[in-house]
């Protein structure tokens, strides 16, 4: 099946580092990319919608100067957590959809990021 | 907006049938799925069903769909202990973002 990679899996770092995800979708094109944050013991939470050579769509209350996406080729779309501080520590989750398939979105393993 | 309703928790015996419910709000709901979700873990998409559709069994799990009260049930026959994960319902019309539920707890006790 669609196998979706997101790296790293974990990350530590200090309070004001940036900090950037990586999504790529290994076995087909990806017309879409979602990255989504997960709270302890909560659902999912959409931040943007991404689609291949154009701005991210934010949604509302997720600040885009903080979270910058950039979604440059149908198999890559990075999240980069500009100058983290702890409040940033979550779990983020990308997604990627092409266009025909039933199943609408792949996911990838997640990455765990915790900002000291 | 569209909202998608899950009980937090469930608790069954090994062996014993585990039955998660979920209801949505939507009405032109096309998609509907069910995924796993392991500690630490991405998700994993277990079966799917179609708004016209009313029952989808795939091994131990059976889908069952009431589109009428908008009920969507995921019932795993013989529940193992490697089935303890978060599960979550989602939707979608086709060309939306998916809407996820808060996820249901399954715990199995051995």
């Amino acid at each position: 099946g669609a196998v979706v990679s997101q790296h790293p899996s974990r990350v530590i770092c200090k309070s004001g580092t940036s900090v950037k995800i990586e999504c790529r979708s290994l076995d087909f094109q990806a017309t879409t990319m979602f990255w989504y944050r997960q709270f302890p013991k909560k659902s999912l939470m959409l931040m943007a919608t991404s689609n291949e050579g154009s701005k991210a769509t934010y949604e509302q209350g997720v600040e885009k100067d903080k979270f910058l996406i950039n979604h440059a080729s149908l198999t890559l779309s990075t999240l980069t957590v500009t100058s983290a501080h702890p409040e940033d520590s979550s779990f983020y989750i990308c997604s990627a959809e092409a266009e025909g398939q039933i199943q609408p979105q792949h996911f990838g393993d997640g990455t765990r990021l915790s900002i000291l | 907006g569209e909202d998608v309703e899950q009980s937090l928790f469930l608790s069954v015996r090994e062996g014993d049938s585990s039955v998660i419910n979920c209801t949505y709000t939507d009405s032109s709901s096309t998609y509907l799925y069910w995924y796993k979700q392991e500690p630490g873990a991405g998700l994993q998409l277990l079966t799917y069903i179609f708004s016209n559709m009313d029952m989808k069994q795939d091994q131990r799990l059976t889908v069952l769909l009431n589109k009428k009260d908008k009920h969507l049930s995921l019932r795993i026959a013989d529940t193992q202990t490697g089935d303890s994960a978060i599960y979550f319902c989602a939707e979608s019309t086709g060309n939306t973002p998916l809407v996820f539920g808060k996820g249901t707890r399954l715990s199995v006790i051995a």
